[in-house]
C-alpha cells in the first residue's frame, strides 16, 4: 500500500528564499506524481507532473524532481514571494489500473514579506 | 482551457433534506473523480468515474450517491447526511483512467455544512 510523507510539515521563510520541499513514498511503481498547491478553503492547482521515467519538471520558477528507485521528490521554489504562501500536497499515484492519487499530509509555506 | 467548475460553491443543508453537487468539465476528459476533504487533511478519493461508468467507490455511505449523465457533467446526490459528513467537496477530471502523464484537474470545491 502506497504511504507518502511530507517534510516539513510546516515552513516560514522570508521573501527571496529559495526552499525545497521534500516528498517521500514506499512504493515506487508508480505512473506519475503529481505536485498541487492549495489556498486555504480552495480546490487543488496542479503545478507540475512528472512521470515516472523522468528525472525533472520545470514550470516558471518551481523545479519538481524525482528518484523513484528511492521513493523520493522534491519541489524547489526559486526567490519565494508572499504569494506562494499556501500548502503544497504531494500525490504519487498507485501505479494501478485506475492511477489513483496517494496525497502526503502536505507542507503548509508562509513568505513573509 | 484546464477549468473544472463546481455549483455550488457553498451549501447548508439539514439532516433530512436532498439535495445535489454538481461538476463540469469541457476538455474532453472520460475519467471524472469524487473527493472529500476535512479540515488540515488531505483529500480521501470516494468515486472514480470512467467513460461515463463507476469505476471506483471507495466504501462511500449510501447516502452519497454519484451520478454521470454524460462525459461533461458529474453530480453527487446527497441524502440523510450527517454532520460529520460537513466537508469541502472536490471535483476532478483527468484524460482517462490510468497511464502515463495523466494529469487530474480539480475544481473549486463545494464547502457542504450539515446541521
Amino acid at each position: 500500500k502506497q504511504e507518502v510523507t511530507q517534510i516539513p510539515a510546516a515552513l516560514s521563510v522570508p521573501e527571496g528564499e529559495n526552499l525545497v520541499l521534500n516528498c517521500s513514498f514506499t512504493d515506487s511503481a508508480i505512473y506519475n506524481l503529481q505536485w498541487f498547491r492549495q489556498d486555504p478553503g480552495k480546490g487543488l492547482t496542479s503545478l507540475l507532473l512528472i512521470q515516472s521515467s523522468q528525472r525533472e519538471q520545470t514550470s516558471g520558477r518551481l523545479n519538481a524532481s524525482l528518484d523513484k528507485s528511492s521513493g523520493r521528490s522534491t519541489l524547489y521554489i526559486a526567490a519565494s514571494q508572499p504569494g506562494d504562501s499556501a500548502t503544497y500536497l504531494c500525490a504519487p499515484d498507485d501505479g494501478g489500473a485506475t492511477n489513483k492519487l496517494i496525497f502526503g499530509t502536505g507542507t503548509l509555506l508562509a513568505v513573509q514579506p | 482551457d484546464t477549468e473544472v467548475t463546481q455549483t455550488p460553491k457553498h451549501l447548508v443543508m439539514g439532516m433530512t433534506n436532498k439535495k445535489s453537487l454538481k461538476c463540469e468539465q469541457h476538455m474532453g476528459h472520460r475519467a471524472m473523480y469524487w473527493y472529500k476533504q476535512k479540515a488540515k487533511k488531505p483529500p480521501e478519493l470516494m468515486f472514480v468515474y470512467s467513460y461515463e461508468k463507476l469505476s471506483i467507490n471507495e466504501s462511500v455511505p449510501s447516502r452519497f450517491s454519484p451520478e454521470c449523465p454524460n462525459s461533461s457533467l458529474l453530480n453527487l446526490h446527497l441524502h440523510a447526511l450527517q454532520p460529520e459528513d460537513s466537508a469541502l467537496y472536490l471535483c476532478a477530471s483527468s484524460q482517462r483512467l490510468a497511464g502515463p502523464y495523466n494529469e487530474q484537474f480539480f475544481g473549486p470545491g463545494t464547502r457542504l455544512t450539515v446541521l
